[in-house]
């Protein structure tokens, strides 16, 4: 079985603070895919980034820093230095390597006030 | 990655009448799409699969009576709310993969409101 789990439902912090989301996962496949998104009050998903399994290296993206660790089936999400325009709901995603479907979590609401 | 757009942004319908909402894939062969649902503050939930050119694979509980999808070309789907009551006005958003990605890409969404 699949799942995803993102135990923080809402955050709130002020501009310029540090501020990391947490994604525990479950599965039983060897190979998989972890995925973060972001939901704007728009409503439109933005693919932010796509780690597989295999791969430990954790990654950078300027203010944006993910560290996969496999030993605790965690792939948790930082935002450094938070800004205004970062408050959305973040989601993050698992899939099998062989099985085009996506488990998401239930979701955490970011807001940054300024 | 892909760009998606789906068509209405928003549509308010009356109770009994049938909707059509369009995802197209604009620069993006889409073998795969996907349609969610998604109610207020929660996650996406997974409708159907469909693949070009094949019925959709509906997932556990969504009638696919109900829930049409057509899946016709490489660019376009369709889902079409038939006989929309007001437990069907929700968030439905598109998604699509190419062959053997890994990745979904998102639509920006229609908000559905049955009166």
């Amino acid at each position: 079985a699949q799942k995803v789990t993102q135990a923080q439902t809402e955050i709130s912090v002020v501009e310029k603070e540090d501020v990391t989301l947490d994604c525990v996962y479950e599965t039983r496949d060897t190979t998989y895919y972890l995925f973060w998104y972001k939901q704007p009050p728009s409503g439109e998903l933005v693919f932010l980034i796509r780690r597989n399994s295999f791969d430990e290296q954790n990654e950078i993206s300027g203010r944006y820093s993910w560290n996969f660790q496999k030993s605790t089936s965690s792939f948790n999400f930082t935002i450094t230095a938070s800004q205004v325009v970062d408050s959305a709901v973040y989601f993050c995603a698992l899939r099998p390597y062989n099985f085009n479907k996506f488990y998401f979590g239930s979701g955490t609401k970011l807001n940054v006030k300024p | 990655g892909a760009v998606v757009s789906q068509h209405p942004s928003r549509v308010i319908c009356k109770s009994g009448t049938s909707v059509k909402i369009e995802c197209r894939s604009l620069d993006f062969q889409a073998t795969t799409m996907f349609w969610y649902r998604q109610f207020p503050k929660q996650s996406l939930m997974l409708m159907a699969t469909s693949n070009e050119g094949s019925k959709a694979t509906y997932e556990q509980g969504v009638e696919k009576d109900k829930f049409l999808i057509n899946h016709a070309s490489l660019t376009l789907s369709t889902l079409t709310v038939t006989s929309a009551h007001p437990e069907d006005s929700s968030f439905y958003i598109c998604s699509v993969s190419g062959q053997g990605e890994d990745t979904q890409y998102f639509g920006p969404g229609t908000r559905l409101t049955v009166l």
